[in-house]
């Protein structure tokens, strides 16, 4: 397995609060992403890493910032959660990004709940 | 923009007996790359197979195997004498192979094994 870590994996919050999701990773991959999973939605894309502190904006990324100051660490942050952002976090990881010998690897998932 | 279609939102299959999940795409790329992801109740997303549009050879991996039909842009996973513990949501994904970081989900299709 693709030694990846979520944190916190459970969390409950209230309207308006900041909310701060960690993703970490022991592989060393350069590309590091954050997807939310929605009933009948699947897996959409919020925010992806190319490199430390390159970021780029996918497709559900309003309400969303992102940060990674090491490649270890991609931060997601909600700025001032909302109840459209309840849903399942999962971060994911990949070597080079594309190229056809890549894949991503997803980490065990974080439920934020917003009361 | 490319979208993934899974028609089928939820399967069920006897144990022991094989099952076909359909997944079909929509794409004016010819290099491309294809995925199916299986999320047991863990909700750890875990790849299944994976096939590269430009390979004829449809990919196999043990019970699990794909009918990769590139001009009507279908992507079938079969599942060969299912077990109880294939029990899960599967999701088909699509990537860009001109070096896109995207995976982009169906919404998945929720199988039962019956024993």
């Amino acid at each position: 397995d693709a030694g990846i870590t979520q944190s916190p994996r459970h969390k409950v919050t209230e309207t308006g609060t900041p909310v701060t999701l960690r993703c970490h990773q022991t592989e060393n991959h350069r590309y590091m992403y954050w997807y939310r999973q929605d009933p009948g939605h699947g897996l959409r894309l919020i925010h992806y890493s190319y490199g430390v502190k390159d970021t780029d904006k996918g497709e559900v990324s309003d309400g969303y910032s992102v940060s990674r100051s090491k490649t270890e660490d991609f931060l997601l942050t909600l700025e001032s959660a909302t109840s459209s952002q309840t849903s399942v976090y999962f971060c994911a990881i990949s070597e080079y990004g594309g190229g056809r010998t890549d894949t991503q690897y997803f980490g065990p998932g974080t439920r934020l709940t917003v009361l | 923009a490319q979208t993934v279609t899974q028609s089928q939102p939820e399967m069920s299959v006897q144990e022991a007996e094989t099952v076909t999940l359909s997944c079909t795409y929509d794409t004016s790329e010819s290099d491309y790359y294809l995925f199916w992801y299986k999320q047991p109740p863990s909700r750890q997303m875990i790849l299944v197979i994976r096939q590269e549009a430009y390979k004829q050879q449809n990919a196999t991996e043990n019970r699990f195997s794909v009918n990769f039909q590139k001009a009507a842009k279908s992507f079938s996973l079969k599942i060969s004498d299912s077990q109880l513990g294939d029990a899960a949501m599967y999701f088909c994904a699509y990537r860009s192979g001109g070096g896109s970081e995207k995976l982009v989900f169906g919404k998945g299709t929720k199988l039962t094994v019956n024993p």
